[in-house]
């Protein structure tokens, strides 16, 4: 199992908004550390979508947005589009391991 | 543009040893900190090594011991040494640049090798 938890699935249906939680402990999120998220469309490669809680790197639309609170943070999208059918992993960092670089298990977006 | 292009994947057997390759461009490679992650099918992100620009080291439990993180700044590169490969270690790997300003993200991706260990 993974240290940081997402929700296995989520959906929505086209311009409808959904939220994507990530859920931590007091040794990554709860300990001050930031939340960055992935998505990772269909047979490609990871990409960086928001990075320190609330930051979105160029080129990504403000549609997507982050949020963090304790030990917890959400994955925000608003206007769903097909195109945003993809797997989202939230990644901290947890100062319990051996410097260890964590991920959520990822969520499955279906639109519907 | 930044580019990393993962290289070496293959068919081992169990117990058996694999070098996996990112060759980097786009930016300059001896700045930043480097990563492996790996996505085993159907299943989620691993991190599993990072090496700093000073070549510093670390490893999560499933491979300490076993595989051995390098880079050669001179040649751009980023290395996986793999050995006594397991079934379970059967994934795609990824290699990962670090963010310059020590928030433990990753910004760019290559496009991943595929290991796959198998009798």
């Amino acid at each position: 199992q993974s240290v940081l938890t997402q929700p296995p699935s989520v959906s929505g249906a086209p311009g409808q908004r959904v939220t994507i939680s990530c859920t931590g402990s007091s040794s990554n999120i709860g300990a001050g550390y930031d939340v960055h998220w992935y998505r990772q469309l269909p047979g490609t490669a990871p990409k960086l979508l928001i990075y320190g809680n609330i930051n979105r790197p160029s080129g990504v639309p403000d549609r997507f947005s982050g949020s963090k609170s304790g030990t917890s943070a959400s994955l925000a999208i608003t206007g769903l589009q097909a195109e945003d059918e993809a797997d989202y992993y939230c990644q901290s960092y947890d100062s319990s391991l051996s410097d260890s670089r964590v991920f959520g298990g990822g969520t499955k977006l279906t639109v519907l | 543009e930044v580019q990393l292009v993962e290289s070496g994947g293959g068919l081992v057997q169990p117990g058996g040893s694999l070098r996996l390759s990112c060759a980097a461009s786009g930016f300059t490679f001896s700045n930043y900190e480097m990563n492996w992650v790996r996505q085993a099918p159907g299943k989620g992100l691993e991190w599993l090594s990072y090496i700093s620009n000073s070549e510093t080291i670390y490893y999560a439990d499933s491979v300490k011991g076993r595989f051995t993180i390098s880079r050669d700044d001179a040649k751009t590169s980023l290395y996986l040494q793999m050995n006594s490969l397991r079934v379970d270690d059967t994934a795609v790997y990824y290699c990962a640049r670090g963010d310059s300003g020590g928030w433990y993200y990753f910004d760019y991706w290559g496009q991943g090798t595929l290991v796959t260990v198998s009798s």
